[in-house]
């Protein structure tokens, strides 16, 4: 089982529409969790950090559930700039410093008109 | 303002002949991070410094090595590259151990093996 499974799309969705992503995670002891996107050839930038009580940033909500090692994001009124790959990242922490983030292979968002 | 940079942004070289990428940061942070991601792959972590102190991870190929003379600075040396090994490297950096802490990635470096 990978340590961090994602469906990787393409979710081709109109601009306008509300999409979700699912994120499924192995390790109970992982410590923290994160949203980051990636667009074609570049790096990974954050988007924005999941906290168990659920965030939310403008039209991006993100939900943890511990219990069941799920995290989502909704994108609510989806924008042509968002069609990128959403990364889910888990992060375990290191001894001796340091943070391991383990990446989910990602998820491809195509917003058309 | 550039906080993580790499250079260069494209390098090709020959199978076998030995290359080092570089990552610098103007954030002052104590970790920096390598990552290797092949297309339409995860980014996979090689091994990071924490300070000075060196940590690899299990399944990184001895081929890979890397070097932090200083903080803002750290190189990634692939001793003897092999097809298998063209992918793009991704540096990143983050501040403390805190497990909430971004971590900051630059652009990234496309390594073509011919």
């Amino acid at each position: 089982r990978k340590e961090v499974e994602q469906d990787p799309g393409p979710f081709n969705v109109p601009e306008g529409a509300t999409v979700a992503f699912n994120c499924t995670y192995s390790n109970s002891a992982s410590q923290s969790f994160f949203w980051y996107r990636q667009d074609c050839r570049k790096e990974p930038k954050l988007l924005m950090s999941v906290y168990s009580s659920g965030n939310e940033d403008g039209r991006f909500t993100a939900q943890l559930n511990r219990a069941s090692q799920y995290i989502s994001l909704l994108i609510r009124d989806s924008k042509l700039s968002d069609s990128a790959t959403y990364l889910c990242v888990v992060n375990m922490g290191l001894t001796g410093g340091g943070n391991k983030l383990t990446f989910g292979t990602g998820t491809q968002l195509k917003v058309e008109l | 303002d550039a906080m993580v940079i790499q250079n260069p942004r494209y390098q090709v070289t020959q199978f076998g002949k030995p290359v080092t990428l570089s990552c610098s940061q103007t954030l002052n942070h104590n970790v920096m991070y390598w990552y290797q991601q092949k297309s339409s792959q995860a980014p996979k972590l090689l091994f990071h410094y924490y300070d000075k102190d060196f940590n690899n991870e299990a399944d990184t190929p001895d081929n890979f090595q890397s070097r932090r003379p200083n903080t803002s600075f750290c190189f990634l040396d692939i001793r003897s590259p092999g097809l298998g090994d063209a992918a793009m490297y991704l540096c990143a950096t983050s501040r403390e151990a805190s497990g909430l802490d971004e971590q900051f990635f630059g652009p990234g470096t496309r390594l073509t093996v011919l």
